[in-house]
Formats: C-alpha cells, structure tokens, sequence
C-alpha cells in the first residue's frame, strides 16, 4: 500500500522568500510518479509538478521546483519568490508506473499543508 | 478540450434522496477517477476506471454508492439513499496511461444533504 505524509498543517511565508513544502512517501513499488497539486480558495486541484521515480534530475517548473531524496523517501515541494496568489492548499500525491512507460493511474493523497503568503 | 466537466456544481438534497453526479473526462484519457473531499479526511479515492472498466473500488464507502462508466466519454456517480455524511466535494479527474502525465480534475461537485 501507498502512503504519503504531509507533516506540515500549515506554513507561512513572507512574499518573495522562499518555502518548502514537506512530503514523505512510502511504497514497495519500485517505479512510481510523484506529484504536487495546488487548490486555491476556489476549489479547483491544479497540477505543479511532476518526479518519476527513476528520474535522475530533480524537476522544474518555472518557480516551483521539486527536492526528490529517493534514499529518505521525500518530494519536497520547493517555491521560489512566493506571491500573494500561492496562498493555497497544496497536496502531495504519488501513483505507481508499471512496465513499458504506463502509469497504474491510481492516485494516493497526502492530508495537504496551507500556504498563506504574508505581503 | 474544455477539461473534465462534472455536473452539478452544487446540489442541495434531502437525506434519503438519490442524487446522481456526471463527469465527462478529457477525450482520449484512459483512466477516469471519482475523488470525495471533507475536511475530516482529506481527499480519498473512491473508484477509478481504466477505459471505462472499473479496476479499484474498494474506496467507495457503502453500498449506496455505485459508479457507472457506459462510454468513454460519461461516468456516473450515485448515492441512494444519501445521508448527511455524504455532504462534501467531489471531484472527477482523467488522465493518460502514459508516465509523467498528470491527472486532471474538474471542478468539483458541492454535495450538501440536509
């Protein structure tokens, strides 16, 4: 079985500083995805970031980033320069990667960690 | 594409009342998920299906709850009876096969049961 820990209830952060996000997994499959969602007031689940698990470079996109520790079993969601629009709930989420290049779909969530953003 | 579209937005029904909950994924994905979300225990898959097949449902809490998939392009979500404690968002999502796709989630549906 999967299980992904968010530790952090909730964080703040000081516009333009940075925050990271804690995410621990556990899994006894040997490939897996590991992803980041945003869901802001509003309620929509908006895709950040994607790792594979045999990925040797820790993935980018644009101010989000993702410190991937295979040994300690972590996705740590970094965010550059906070804005006032990344205050949000952020969820970890991971999914098992079978043979061949396809996902097993199936997607297990963290509890999530609010981000508010001071101006 | 318009992405996942779920239908309604927000429903209002009254315990014992069967309410019925639509999804139509991104065409071309082959996965399909149906996503509860409360307060209390955070988002929990309830079911998904890989082209239109049901593969896990051992999230789905009771009885009451049944999901359908009859095409590619449609998904249903029941409950019948519905109680009070079903009151909370949720989401369909779709997504490809293929690694490194992301899923992606619709809007959501507010169920209140009063």
């Amino acid at each position: 079985a999967q299980k992904i820990t968010q530790t952090q209830p909730g964080m703040f952060v000081q516009e333009k500083e940075a925050v990271t996000l804690d995410c621990t997994y556990d899994t006894s499959d040997q490939s897996y995805g590991l992803f980041w969602y945003k869901q802001p007031s509003s309620g929509e689940m908006i895709f950040l970031i994607y790792q594979g698990s045999y990925d040797e470079q820790n993935a980018t996109e644009g101010r989000y980033s993702l410190n991937f520790q295979k040994a300690r079993k972590s996705a740590n969601l970094v965010i550059s320069a906070s804005q006032l629009g990344d205050s949000a709930m952020y969820f970890c989420a991971m999914s098992s990667s079978g043979a061949g290049g396809t996902s097993y779909g199936k997607l297990t969530f963290g509890q999530g960690t609010i981000l508010t953003v001071h101006p | 594409d318009a992405g996942v579209i779920q239908s309604p937005r927000h429903e209002v029904t009254e315990m014992g009342q069967e309410v019925t909950l639509r999804c139509k994924p991104i065409s071309g994905h082959d996965y399909l998920f149906w996503y509860r979300q409360t307060m209390m225990r955070g988002l929990e898959l309830l079911i998904y299906f890989n082209n239109n097949v049901p593969i896990d449902d051992s999230g789905m809490p009771e009885d009451r709850f049944s999901a359908k998939m009859p095409n590619a392009s449609f998904s249903t979500l029941k409950i019948q009876p519905s109680e009070p404690r079903d009151s909370a968002v949720y989401f369909c999502a779709s997504s490809l096969v293929k690694i490194g796709t992301e899923a992606f989630f619709g809007q959501g549906t507010r169920l209140t049961v009063v």
